[in-house]
């Protein structure tokens, strides 16, 4: 069982939608992540927040949009995807930055 | 900027066989973690490498760090088809905690 929870487990959406996917970790961690994953594909970095502020963004499209409530949550934001945003998105959280990242089970997002 | 290399892509293999699975990276990297993913799911950290000369060894699975030659390995040793599954190893850029660069993955198959 992972320590990192992410909701929903599935996601299918249109262009025109909004929605967000959830994570949520009560390890203590002060690092969240979130990755993309593309089927037979190594995961890829989209964001970090280190200590609930954003540290990395890795030049993501503004329809995706980052949010960090409290060391525990990590939010994305979704709104007019396209059909190659199309993923296993992956939240991760370590203790600090530079420690090893515990994933979450994944949102698998279709967009139609 | 970092980049993580790993073979064989593809890996077919008999239970009892040993085989090793490289992972070359192109600059300094702080840490070298070693990964586990099974179909439609997360990843699973299995080791990290924190040193040159660094090996970490659990189950039948043991893992090595060259830095000096910026390789890194994980070998199998009698392998057994609960061992089936994706591996990626992923370098940590130096300076800049947290960012991960993936490998490409090995997908190793153990047939009985």
């Amino acid at each position: 069982d992972t320590e990192v929870t992410q909701t929903p487990k599935h996601l299918v959406m249109g262009m025109t939608n909004k929605k967000s996917l959830k994570c949520e970790q009560h390890m203590g961690h002060r690092a969240m992540y979130w990755y993309k994953q593309k089927a037979k594909k190594p995961p890829e970095l989209m964001f970090v927040y280190s200590y609930e502020k954003l540290s990395i963004n890795e030049s993501v499209p503004s329809r995706f949009s980052p949010e960090c409530p409290n060391s525990s949550l990590l939010n994305l934001h979704l709104h007019a995807l396209q059909p190659e945003d199309s993923a296993l998105y992956l939240c991760a959280s370590s203790q600090d930055p530079g420690r090893p990242l515990h994933f979450g089970n994944g949102t698998r997002l279709t967009v139609t | 900027e970092l980049k993580v290399e790993q073979n064989p892509l593809f890996l077919s293999m008999q239970e009892g066989k040993n085989y090793t699975i490289y992972c070359n990276y192109s600059t300094t990297s702080d840490r070298l973690y070693w990964y586990r993913q099974d179909p439609g799911k997360s990843l699973e950290s299995l080791f990290v490498l924190l040193s040159n000369g660094a090996v970490k060894q659990e189950g039948r699975l043991m893992a090595s760090l060259d830095t000096k030659a910026r390789l890194s390995t994980l070998h199998i040793t009698a392998a057994v088809h609960d061992l089936s599954a994706t591996y990626f190893c992923a370098a940590e850029n130096t300076g800049t905690a947290s960012k991960l660069t993936f490998g490409t993955g090995t997908r190793l198959q153990v047939t009985l």
